[in-house]
């Protein structure tokens, strides 16, 4: 059975960075890609970014393209989302899902992370 | 003007049906997209419900119950997820989703209330 199982939670310091992995298994890898999406404390579902595992392409929100880093392993079918210059705002669990391959593709995120608890704090 | 405007709640009795609305931004023709929607009970990840463009395009997620529906009002520019026979563990908040301007967009959730 599909499985996308992320690292544990996170505290943080403002300014720092953070690095969620979300390791995948019971699909091929290389045939999706893997969106992130984030949910802040007792709000909806925001979308960071998307990255195809089969061609490296990546898709980002606006607000995000110049802080999220995307990379996937696929010798441990692993994919990875580095926050930088985190904020307070930042504050949220942080979900993996398989996507698409590619954007004209039909399809979006279906199986889903169990979540990523990031509290940024001073 | 949001993307996508959802009603924040919305109430109906068990074994009623609910129709959650997805309306979208004057301008972006609700025709012209796959529209996706998801569960998310408290403390929980969402689960992919089912994804709907029309009637000859369209997923239900997998284990999904086909007493969840998609459907589209092009008099309101709105996509509608169907909920017949409504059972106290559908109580959950659902957020529906587009492919828009090569990013995914998220309605803000509406929480259903069975009671």
């Amino acid at each position: 059975q599909v499985q996308l199982v992320q690292s544990g939670p996170e505290v943080k310091k403002p300014g720092a960075s953070v690095k969620v992995s979300c390791k995948t298994s019971g699909y091929t890898f290389t045939d999706y890609g893997i969106s992130w999406v984030r949910q802040a404390p007792g709000q909806g579902l925001e979308w960071l970014a998307w990255i195809s595992v089969y061609n490296g392409n990546t898709r980002y929100a606006q607000m995000f393209q110049d802080r999220v880093i995307m990379t996937t392993d696929t010798t441990t079918t692993t994919a990875y989302m580095e926050l930088r210059s985190l904020r307070s705002d930042d504050t949220a669990v942080y979900f993996c899902a398989r996507d698409a391959r590619d954007t004209a593709v039909a399809g979006g995120p279906d199986y889903w992370g169990q979540g990523t608890r990031v509290i940024v704090s001073s | 003007q949001p993307v996508l405007t959802q009603p924040t709640s919305l109430s109906a009795s068990p074994g009623a049906s609910a129709r959650i609305t997805c309306t979208l931004r004057s301008g972006i023709n609700v025709g012209t997209y796959r529209i996706y929607w998801y569960q998310q009970k408290p403390g929980s990840l969402p689960r992919y419900l089912l994804r709907y463009k029309s009637d000859s395009d369209n997923q239900q997620g997998s284990g999904v119950p086909s007493r969840f529906s998609g459907s589209k009002d092009a008099s309101t520019n709105a996509a509608l997820l169907v909920i017949s026979g409504l059972q106290s563990e559908d109580e959950a908040d659902y957020y529906c989703a587009i492919w828009y301007s090569n990013t995914w967009v998220f309605g803000g959730g509406t929480n259903l209330i069975v009671l």
